[in-house]
């Protein structure tokens, strides 16, 4: 079946400091991709999304790029907090009959040092 | 608006014991889901449904029981608890199936089965 998957298991990024966060997929017929951000004890949260259409998404402080020629999926956050520490996982969604589909990945952990 | 609220937040069951996870969604989202998280691996799907009425397995149903009599409520019930449904699960709601509709999650409900 198909899978997401995340290069790396953990991030360490000094406050202050540009994160990168990146993501591969296997499946070249999702159209609709997704960030979320996991702090200990929660649940996932929402970040950013981002349609096959397009390649570039913005918004405050992050930023997905859409590389479908290489299936590669990345968030880039900003001058990154101590609030950013957190899991943050790659999804992908396709339409399977009448639910909605979502491939997770296992995950990155996002350290920040002060 | 309290989002998907997860009752309880622990909980230890002995082996062969019974239970109910209750799920609870202001949002008046047609979709919901169940999902288990274990360490190291993605969420997996376990029940979804796409309105009050309907259910559907998903990906690892084996041990679990749903039912969706109203929009706002989807509880999961485990009728013999086995060691291997250790795992923190998530219930998670969705505007619609696909395109702009990112999952809306819970915090969680923590359980371990000895």
């Amino acid at each position: 079946g198909e899978s997401v998957g995340l290069h790396l298991p953990t991030l360490s990024v000094q406050e202050g400091d540009n994160s990168i966060i990146n993501c591969a997929y296997s499946n070249s017929a999702s159209d609709y991709f997704i960030w979320y951000k996991q702090e200990s004890g929660k649940g996932p949260q929402f970040i950013i999304d981002i349609r096959s259409n397009m390649d570039k998404r913005q918004g405050q402080r992050v930023t997905v790029l859409l590389n479908k020629t290489v299936k590669h999926l990345s968030l880039q956050i900003a001058a990154t907090q101590p609030g950013d520490s957190a899991v943050y996982f790659c999804a992908e969604n396709g339409n399977s009959g009448g639910y909605q589909k979502v491939t997770f990945g296992t995950g990155t952990k996002l350290q920040v040092i002060p | 608006n309290a989002g998907v609220t997860q009752t309880p937040k622990f909980r230890i069951l002995k082996i062969g014991q019974s239970m109910t996870l209750q799920c609870t969604q202001d949002m008046n989202h047609n979709y919901m889901y169940w999902y288990r998280q274990d360490p190291g691996m993605g969420l997996k799907l376990i029940y979804y449904s796409v309105g009050a009425g309907i259910t559907d397995k998903g990906e690892v149903p084996n041990g679990y029981n749903v039912s969706r009599s109203t929009t706002e409520d989807f509880p999961l019930r485990l009728e013999l608890a086995a060691p291997s449904q250790t795992s923190v699960y998530f219930c998670a709601s969705s505007y619609s199936k696909g395109g702009d509709s990112p999952l809306h999650f819970g915090n969680g409900t923590r359980l371990t089965v000895t």
